[in-house]
Formats: structure tokens, sequence, C-alpha cells
């Protein structure tokens, strides 16, 4: 149980255009995805709190202009990169929390694959 | 807001020996403390969390323990095998709230 999928896994674009990254929880209803940001051998940063039927909470220095995320359902989270530019290649993972989980004590945050972007 | 500081930022053991990796935290209201393995390429993977009333959670090889008071926590591998190697990551949050990450661990068992 509790997985996350992330679609796609990888996808190269030309500068300029926007990219759409979903991500899924597949067998848990999630009110609360998180969108992180990880460069090669870093940690994950934060990006934005994507809170389901409300607008997604960005962290300190992200653009929300540029990094458009919806959350219009219980099990998906959308994160949509807008005027891509290859400062924006990146490797970009969401997370999940449980919403029964969490009724229930435990909140384990669940993470996606990741997608990989490239910008050219 | 919340900081957390991990150490060390690279680890070499010998396949057998015992691996720790240890966090601090700044913000006392934090009371979840997750561990969480990467491989390269693949998404963190969660291996052990612990949460403030309790002060050392044990599954099988792995272990953390908490000091609250002195706002620290860590990371214990027995037995260490070379599947262990990876990035791992420790991270704090207020229950409910957003993980806040340390900067990552890389463990080497050498076989």
């Amino acid at each position: 149980g509790a997985v996350v999928s992330q679609h796609p896994s990888w996808v190269i674009c030309k500068s300029g255009t926007s990219v759409k990254i979903e991500c899924r929880s597949l067998d848990f209803q999630a009110t609360t995805m998180f969108w992180y940001r990880q460069f090669p051998k870093q940690s994950l940063m934060l990006m934005a709190t994507s809170n389901e039927g409300s607008k997604a909470t960005y962290e300190q220095g992200v653009e929300k202009d540029k990094f458009l995320i919806n959350h219009a359902s219980l099990t998906l989270s959308t994160l949509t990169v807008t005027s891509a530019h290859p400062e924006d290649s990146s490797f970009y993972i969401c997370s999940a929390r449980d919403w029964l989980a969490g009724l229930k004590g435990t909140d384990t945050q669940y993470f996606g694959p990741g997608t990989r972007l490239t910008v050219l | 807001g919340e900081n957390v500081e991990q150490h060390p930022s690279t680890l070499s053991v010998q396949e057998g020996d015992s691996a720790v990796i240890k966090c601090t935290y700044s913000d006392s209201a934090s009371n979840y403390f997750p561990w969480y393995k990467q491989e390269l390429g693949k998404r963190p993977q969660l291996i052990i969390d612990i949460r403030s009333n309790v002060g050392e959670k044990k599954d099988q090889r792995i272990a953390v323990t908490l000091n609250k008071t002195a706002k620290h926590f860590s990371l214990h591998i027995t037995e260490t095998q070379p599947e262990d190697s990876a990035v791992y990551f420790c991270a704090a949050s207020r229950y409910g709230n957003k993980l806040v990450f340390g900067a990552g661990t890389i463990l080497r068992v050498k076989s």
C-alpha cells in the first residue's frame, strides 16, 4: 500500500515551453501533497505544499506564476513549469500524506519516483 | 522556522560495522522525525520514524534515538551490508506540517 506515482518519469523540452508533471496517490487519499526539487548530490528542497481544493502554499523564493500547482482531487496534484528555461532543469519529486493515516496519528509522507526535467 | 543540520556528510564503514548519523533541529515544537534512504536516481524511502513522545525506536538493524532536551536525534545501523549504501536524510516537522530535511549523508559500506 501507500504508493505514489509520477508522470512522466523524464521529459526533455525546448526553452520557453511548458511542462506538466502529475503526482498521484494510487491507494490512498491525500489532502496534502508536497512538491520538491532536488539538484544532484543535494537535499530535497520544498517548493510548495499542495492542498486539495485550495491554493498551494509556496516556499519563500519560489515563483508561483512559474510553478503552477493544482490539486483538483484527493489523489492528483499537478505541477506545471511554465516558460521553462535551462536553469529549471532538475529532478522534481512529489510526496503525499495519507489523510486517513494522519487521523490515526501517522504522519508518513510517501514519495513519488520523481521526474527528471531537462530544458534545452 | 525549523532548521535541520546533519552530520557527517559522508560516512564509510566496513561491512559488518555500525554506522551512526546525527541530526540536530532548532524548533523545540517539532515532534515528528523521519529518516529516509535514497538510492541513486530513485525516490526517498522511509526507513524509520519517531515521535517526540518516544526516546528510542528499533526495527531490526535500524534504530533511532531522540534527545528532546538537546534537540538532536540519531540513526543507528548495525551489521551494515553493502546494500545499505545510499544517501540518508533526516527530517523534522511539527505533526501535520511540512518536513524540513537535513543535507543528507552518503553512506558507503565497503565489503
